[in-house]
């Protein structure tokens, strides 16, 4: 079965380093997404990409973020300059269209990011 | 602001019981409405998506969706231990892609 797979599964930085997460979606699905999970908070959005470019972001995603699909197969995020409120799981999602109607979307295993 | 409102519980129920669990969204053009399992540390693991008024079923689970009362609810049916997790309702909002999360229930199945 296809999946949403991300590296690393752990990163450690010093805060105001940058970072770098990745992601390679599903292959056939054409909407990709970051989230972000602070422990023992909820799934929070931070930006959807399709067709390569930005189609939504959320206030959490200001100046430090940016994201990119660089090769048509990964899709990275980067943080510029770490915080220590930065740090959090960061799921990588990626979703389908169903012919019938309705959509799918499935998250890969996440990153968890720790910014000391 | 839209939100999307989840009991926080934990809902506790024996083995072999029904397990209910309800979402309610503020905006109204909300189209598609997912629910999510979450074990502890883990992604949460797409089970149901739902987008038209009515009942959708599959195997033990059971996703209802009323838009005029912007309710969505999540029926366990047979809950086993296994099922022990946090389930979290997600609504992707009209027209764009922005895909917001409830806060989750906690659900304990006692054996």
């Amino acid at each position: 079965e296809p999946e949403v797979t991300q590296t690393p599964s752990h990163q450690v930085t010093q805060m105001g380093q940058e970072v770098i997460l990745r992601c390679v979606p599903i292959s056939n699905h054409l909407y990709f997404y970051w989230y972000r999970q602070i422990l023992g908070q909820k799934v929070e959005f931070l930006v959807s990409f399709y067709n390569n470019e930005i189609s939504e972001k959320s206030e959490i995603f200001d100046d430090q973020f940016s994201v990119e699909r660089p090769d048509g197969s990964n899709f990275t995020l980067k943080i510029r300059s770490t915080k220590l409120e930065d740090s959090a799981m960061y799921f990588c999602a990626s979703m389908a269209e169903l012919a019938g109607g309705g959509e799918t979307q499935y998250f890969g295993p996440g990153t968890r990011l720790l910014v000391l | 602001q839209k939100e999307v409102e989840q009991n926080s519980g934990p809902l506790s129920v024996p083995e072999g019981a029904i397990a209910s669990l309800n979402c309610t969204y503020s905006d109204r053009g909300s189209q598609s409405f997912f629910w999510y399992r979450q074990y502890s540390g883990k992604s949460p693991e797409l089970i149901m998506f739902i987008y038209s008024n009515g009942d959708k079923e599959d195997g033990r689970f059971t996703a209802q969706l009323n838009k005029a009362s912007q309710y969505v609810s999540l029926l366990i049916r047979d809950s086993q231990p296994s099922d022990s997790a946090t389930y979290l309702c997600a609504v992707k909002e009209t027209s764009y892609d922005k895909v917001i999360f409830g806060p989750g229930t906690s659900l304990s199945v006692i054996p």
